[in-house]
């Protein structure tokens, strides 16, 4: 069945890039039916939408965190990318990959998620 | 942007109790894109209702959900032991996702 891998630095120091990667398995990113997005966790906090891409490439980005975020799609080797840009310790958080449904059933909600990669920002 | 508060943020019961949490949106939220979830320690959120009111796959029928416009409902009719945890609500509307700030619902 279809996975969701996160991979990346687990410490970033501040006003650097956060870059991570998720990896799909299982199936092909290049599903018109669905997006595949972002969400991160601070420590004992809330969820956080971050952005989504579709595999042509289209995103959508939380307004909050437009500025400094970058989602890209490489469907050669069924992957898509998150890049935070001068990060600072607010940016501590687990970061997750999940795929959301936009023809079908479960319609614009996250059914499969990454188990999640905690990245710390510290100097 | 559509913000979603749920309350209680901490629900104290006990196993066979029914528990009934809400999620409000500041503005009206379509039905079929309003979900819940479910996250315990250490582990990636779960899906468990979607379109407001459908079961995702494999969730078990004591989880219901409910409402419409600004105003949905969780309910787990009786709570078993692998139920207490944190739950979230999320809305897709005009391109953008939102969470609520949980609901933690304890023994």
């Amino acid at each position: 069945q279809l996975q969701l891998q996160e991979s990346g630095p687990g410490l970033v120091k501040p006003s650097e890039t956060l870059s991570l990667t998720c990896t799909v398995s299982g199936g092909s990113i290049s599903s018109s039916s669905y997006y595949w997005g972002w969400i991160r966790q601070p420590p004992g906090k809330g969820l956080e939408w971050i952005g989504s891409i579709y595999y042509s490439g289209s995103t959508y980005y939380n307004p909050s965190l437009k500025s400094r975020v970058t989602i890209s799609v490489d469907t050669s080797k069924n992957q898509f990318s998150l890049k935070l840009s001068s990060v600072t310790a607010a940016d501590t958080a687990v970061y997750y990959c999940a795929r959301i449904s936009r023809y079908f059933d479960p319609l614009w909600a996250f059914d499969i998620w990454g188990q999640g990669t905690m990245v710390t920002v510290s100097s | 942007e559509i913000v979603l508060t749920q309350s209680p943020g901490t629900l104290s019961l006990s196993p066979g109790e029914r528990a009934t949490l809400s999620c409000r949106a500041s503005q009206s939220v379509s039905s079929s894109y309003l979900a819940w979830y479910q996250q315990k320690p250490g582990q990636a959120p779960r899906l468990l209702i979607y379109g407001a009111s459908s079961r995702a796959t494999g969730i078990p029928d004591r989880f219901s959900g409910s409402g419409s416009g600004t105003d949905f409902t969780l309910t787990i009719s009786r709570l078993e032991p692998e139920d207490f945890a944190v739950y979230y609500c999320q809305q897709y509307g005009s391109s953008l996702i939102t969470f609520g700030g949980g609901t933690k619902v304890e023994i």
